[in-house]
C-alpha cells in the first residue's frame, strides 16, 4: 500500500538552481495537490489538479510549475530556486468519488535554498 | 477568501488529562468541512476528526471531539485521556464544499503531553 510517495525526501540546492519534487500515487485519485508548510503558518496551496491534464494555482504559485500528464504523478518544478522557498512540500491527493474523502498526503520534502 | 485562526501556538498537558486545542474560522461558505490534522514529529499527516458544517451533531473519534459552533464559527479539538503519542503539532483545516482538494489550513498549535 504505497499511497502517496514523494521524492526526494531531502534536497539542498544553491539559490538559482533549479529541480523537480515528485509526486506519485497509486490510488487513481482524480485530485492532486501541492502545498508548502511554513513555520506558524500552516500548510498553504501551490498548484492543485482536478485530473490529468488540468492544472491550476493555489495560493502561493510563484516561482513553481506544475503539469498533470498521467492520473499517477504531479510533478513540482522549480525553475530557479531562492532562499524563499525554504520549505516542507507535501503533495496530497484525494478521490472525486466521495465529495468529502480526505486527503492522502504523503511524507514530505524538506527543501533548504542556501 | 478563507481565514482559520488558531491562537495557541503551544499547549501542554500531563498524561491522562483533557486539554482542547481552539480554531475559528472566517467563512461567507454555508456549506463547508471542518478538519483537525495530527503532524508527529515523524512529519507525517494524519486526519484525526472531521465535521461536516450541516450536521449539527458534534464529531467523535475514540478520544477525540470537537465543539463545533457554527455561528460563532468556532471548532475546537477535544483530546479526553492524553497519551505520550499524542505529542505532536495539530492543524485546523477549512474546505468549501465541491472544492476539490483545496483546504486552508490554521498556523497550528503544538501540544506536549508531559509524563
Amino acid at each position: 500500500n504505497a499511497g502517496v510517495t514523494q521524492t526526494p525526501k531531502f534536497q539542498v540546492l544553491k539559490t538559482g538552481q533549479s529541480m523537480t519534487l515528485q509526486c506519485a500515487q497509486d490510488m487513481n485519485h482524480e485530485y492532486m495537490s501541492w502545498y508548502r508548510q511554513d513555520p506558524g503558518m500552516g500548510l498553504r496551496l501551490i498548484h492543485y489538479s482536478v485530473g490529468a491534464g488540468i492544472t491550476d494555482q493555489g495560493e502561493v504559485p510563484n516561482g513553481y510549475n506544475v503539469s498533470r500528464s498521467t492520473t499517477e504523478d504531479f510533478p513540482l518544478r522549480l525553475l530557479s530556486a531562492a532562499p524563499s522557498q525554504t520549505s516542507v512540500y507535501f503533495c496530497a491527493s484525494r478521490s472525486q468519488g466521495f465529495y468529502n474523502s480526505p486527503l492522502h498526503f504523503g511524507n514530505g520534502t524538506r527543501l533548504t535554498v542556501t | 477568501a478563507q481565514t482559520v485562526t488558531q491562537s495557541q501556538p503551544e499547549m501542554s498537558v500531563q498524561e491522562a488529562e483533557t486539554v482542547t486545542l481552539s480554531c475559528t474560522y472566517d467563512t461567507s461558505e454555508s456549506n463547508y468541512y471542518l478538519f483537525w490534522y495530527k503532524q508527529p514529529p515523524s512529519r507525517q499527516m494524519i486526519l484525526v476528526i472531521r465535521q461536516e458544517a450541516y450536521k449539527q451533531q458534534n464529531a467523535t473519534e475514540n478520544r477525540f471531539s470537537v465543539n463545533f459552533q457554527k455561528a460563532a464559527k468556532s471548532f475546537s479539538l477535544k483530546i479526553s485521556d492524553s497519551q505520550l503519542g499524542d505529542t505532536a503539532m495539530y492543524f485546523c483545516a477549512f474546505m468549501k464544499t465541491n472544492a476539490g482538494n483545496m483546504l486552508t489550513f490554521g498556523g497550528g498549535t503544538r501540544l506536549m503531553v508531559k509524563p
